[in-house]
C-alpha cells in the first residue's frame, strides 16, 4: 500500500515555464487537495477536489491549475512558473467526512529560477 | 470561518522533561481537532484526533492532546519528551457544520527542539 505518492521529489524550473506535478493515492480517497508549504507561512490551500470532475480554489490558487479526471490523480499544473512559487508543495487525500484525517506525500521542492 | 493558531514559533524542551505545544481555534460550532507532525524533508503525518468524547486523547509515539471547549484549545502534550521527538508540529481543525469541503484549516506550526 503506497498512499501518497507525488513525483518528482525535486524540481528547478525556470522564469515562464510550465510543468506538471504529480499526485496519486491508492487508498480510494474522495477528498484530495494541494498544499503550498513556505517557511513561517504554515501550509497554504492551493486547490482541493471532493471528488473526480470536481474541483475547487483554496487559499492561494492563482497560478495554479488541476484537474480530477479519476479518483486516483490530483495533478498540480503550474501555468507559467514564477519565482514566488518557489515552495514544497504537499498533495493530501483523505476519505469522505470532515472527521477523518488527511494523508499526505512525501511533498516536491520546487525552485523557480 | 474556522482558524487555528499556533503561538510559538519554536519550544525548546530538555530530553525526559514533559512538552506542551500549543494550539487554540475557531469555529463556529464544535470543532474537529487535529495534530501532525512533520520530520525533516517528509509529508505530514497524523498523530491524533479529538472527534468527540473524552476530552484527553491519546495518539501515536505517546503523544496525547486535551480539548478545553471554554478556552477553545487542544495543547499537545507528553509525559517525558525524547531527542527523536524533535519536528515541526502543526495544529488543524475542521468545522463539522462548515459544509462544503470539509478542508481543514493549518496551524502555521510549531518546531519542537528537544535538547539532549
Amino acid at each position: 500500500n503506497a498512499g501518497v505518492t507525488q513525483t518528482p521529489k525535486f524540481q528547478v524550473l525556470k522564469t515562464g515555464q510550465s510543468m506538471t506535478l504529480q499526485c496519486a493515492q491508492d487508498m480510494n480517497h474522495e477528498y484530495m487537495s494541494w498544499y503550498r508549504q513556505d517557511p513561517g507561512m504554515g501550509l497554504r490551500l492551493i486547490h482541493y477536489s471532493v471528488g473526480a470532475g470536481i474541483t475547487d480554489q483554496g487559499e492561494v490558487p492563482n497560478g495554479y491549475n488541476v484537474s480530477r479526471s479519476t479518483t486516483e490523480d490530483f495533478p498540480l499544473r503550474l501555468l507559467s512558473a514564477a519565482p514566488s512559487q518557489t515552495s514544497v508543495y504537499f498533495c493530501a487525500s483523505s476519505e469522505v467526512g470532515s472527521y477523518t484525517e488527511a494523508f499526505f506525500g512525501q511533498g516536491t521542492r520546487l525552485t523557480v529560477v | 470561518a474556522q482558524s487555528v493558531a499556533q503561538p510559538e514559533d519554536q519550544v525548546n524542551v530538555a530530553e525526559g522533561n514533559p512538552l506542551t505545544v500549543k494550539c487554540t481555534y475557531s469555529v463556529s460550532g464544535n470543532p474537529y481537532l487535529f495534530w501532525y507532525v512533520q520530520y525533516p524533508n517528509r509529508g505530514l503525518q497524523f498523530l491524533l484526533k479529538y472527534i468527540t468524547g473524552d476530552n484527553l486523547v491519546k495518539g501515536s509515539y505517546g503523544f496525547e492532546a486535551e480539548f478545553n471547549k471554554s478556552q477553545t484549545s487542544f495543547h499537545l502534550k507528553k509525559p517525558s519528551a525524547l531527542v527523536s521527538d524533535s519536528a515541526l508540529y502543526f495544529c488543524a481543525v475542521r468545522d463539522p457544520r462548515a459544509g462544503g469541503s470539509y478542508i481543514p484549516t493549518f496551524g502555521r506550526g510549531t518546531s519542537l527542539i528537544v535538547h539532549p
